[in-house]
């Protein structure tokens, strides 16, 4: 079946680093690509999204790249703020299926 | 876009009570589902709330446990029944609406048994 693999955490970084969260996927044919995030206490929300190969979604100075050759969809940032720190979610979700297939899950901690 | 209510948004029950959690979206949406994300994991699908009709639950959840209804296009309920400690979970209220393909989630029902 499909599945998310969502690099291991937690992550801590210092205010104005570079951040990669890495996540790679099983899946057949074309699914989207969706990266989620759910700040302390708050419940998720789309940070962005790609719908197709070589696609690059982006939000909020987070980047991510639709990779068919290597089944990838890492996440970047070139500059991390304290307010940053939350749980990322790495997910996929088929043309045809409503329902989506999450990873585990990547806490980021940014200190000042 | 889409607003989702979800309540309660925590609650703590006895070992062996139900609790039923709402779910009111504030536009006509075509997929509804319910999620459960257990304390530092991922989320896990429970099922998807079909109107009008029973839900198609995922493997590993029964409607017994967990029946679920949708009575029209912006409302939903779960009911986690006969609750023991290890139903101790986040669950989250999500939906896909009409005019894009975007993912939306309540603010979720935090619930601890004891």
């Amino acid at each position: 079946g499909d599945s998310v693999t969502q690099m291991e955490g937690p992550v801590t970084l210092s205010e104005e680093a570079f951040l990669t969260i890495n996540c790679t996927y099983t899946a057949t044919g074309y699914p989207s690509l969706f990266w989620y995030v759910q700040y302390p206490g708050e419940g998720l929300q789309l940070l962005l999204k790609a719908t197709k190969a070589d696609d690059k979604g982006s939000n909020k100075g987070f980047e991510a790249t639709y990779r068919k050759e290597t089944t990838s969809f890492h996440l970047e940032k070139g500059s991390v703020q304290v307010s940053d720190s939350a749980v990322y979610f790495c997910a996929l979700r088929k043309a045809n299926a409503g329902k989506s297939t999450f990873g585990d899950g990547t806490t980021l901690t940014v200190k000042p | 876009s889409a607003v989702i209510s979800q309540k309660p948004s925590r609650d703590i029950c006895q070992r062996g009570t139900s609790l039923t959690i709402q779910c009111q979206v504030d536009s006509q949406v075509t997929m509804m589902f319910w999620y459960r994300q257990q304390p530092g994991q991922s989320l896990t699908l429970i099922a998807t709330a079909n109107q009008g009709s029973e839900a198609t639950y995922e493997s590993g959840f029964v409607i017994d446990k967990f029946p679920i209804s949708r009575p029209n296009l912006t409302f939903s309920t779960l009911t986690v029944s006969n609750m023991s400690p290890e139903d101790s979970s986040i669950y989250l209220c999500s939906v896909i609406t009409a005019s894009n393909e975007k993912l939306f989630f309540g603010s979720g029902t935090q619930l601890s048994v004891l």
